[in-house]
């Protein structure tokens, strides 16, 4: 079974600073996806942005980036230039691609990120 | 103009009774999902239909029990609630492969 790990149960950062969060997974797939969601205080989950197990390229969405390392199955995230609005639990998600029941999202425990005006 | 929409945002009910959560995907998604968020903010699936079948169902109790009527309703009907299903019930929506839209979340509450 997939495993998704988040090792920082609560990070800070400055306003305007950057600040990477960590995610490890274990999985036996070679094709999955990975995600990051956001959970502001509203409890709405927000997709913040995904890489496809196959691309070598990592994934870029405005001031959020991640570091995608395969082969140490390694997802982490970067948010440059920190807002107020960036403060949010993240979760790193996993997802197979080999249909039916793979789909499924599995999850991480989240990080917490307060951002510090 | 809500793409996944859940009702009730929030349910406050007594041990013991049953209660349903509706949710409805106005994407033309053929997958739709549940997931459980505890306390601690970690989040399970559930169960996932695909075209009104069901593909997933996790060791979830039986109390629990999901009905998708069609592609773009998944229902979620808990019987004789416990105080541990207390949490927020997620439903999500996708397009097979696709990535996975969330509903806003029902949170439950059992005194």
């Amino acid at each position: 079974a997939q495993t998704v790990t988040q090792s920082q149960p609560e990070m800070s950062v400055q306003e305007a600073e950057t600040v990477t969060l960590s995610c490890t997974y274990d999985t036996s797939e070679s094709d999955y996806y990975l995600f990051w969601y956001k959970q502001p205080p509203s409890r709405q989950m927000i997709l913040v942005i995904r890489q496809e197990a196959y691309k070598q390229q990592n994934a870029t969405e405005n001031r959020f980036s991640v570091n995608f390392q395969k082969a140490a199955k390694s997802f982490s995230l970067k948010i440059s230039d920190s807002q107020l609005g960036d403060a949010a639990m993240y979760f790193c998600a996993y997802r197979g691609n080999s249909g039916g029941s793979n789909y499924k999202l599995t999850f991480g425990k989240g990080t917490l990120l307060t951002v510090n005006p | 103009d809500t793409a996944v929409s859940q009702t009730p945002k929030y349910l406050v009910t007594q041990m013991g009774n049953d209660k349903s959560i509706k949710c409805e995907q106005n994407l033309g998604h053929d997958t739709m999902y549940w997931y459980k968020q505890d306390s601690k903010k970690f989040l399970k699936i559930m169960f996932s239909y695909n075209n009104k079948e069901l593909i997933i169902n996790e060791t979830v109790p039986n109390r629990f029990s999901p009905k998708s009527p069609d592609k773009a309703h998944l229902n979620l009907h808990i019987n004789s609630l416990e105080l541990g299903d207390s949490a927020v019930y997620f439903c999500a929506s996708s397009q097979v492969s696709t990535q996975q839209f969330f509903g806003p979340g029902t949170r439950l509450t059992v005194l």
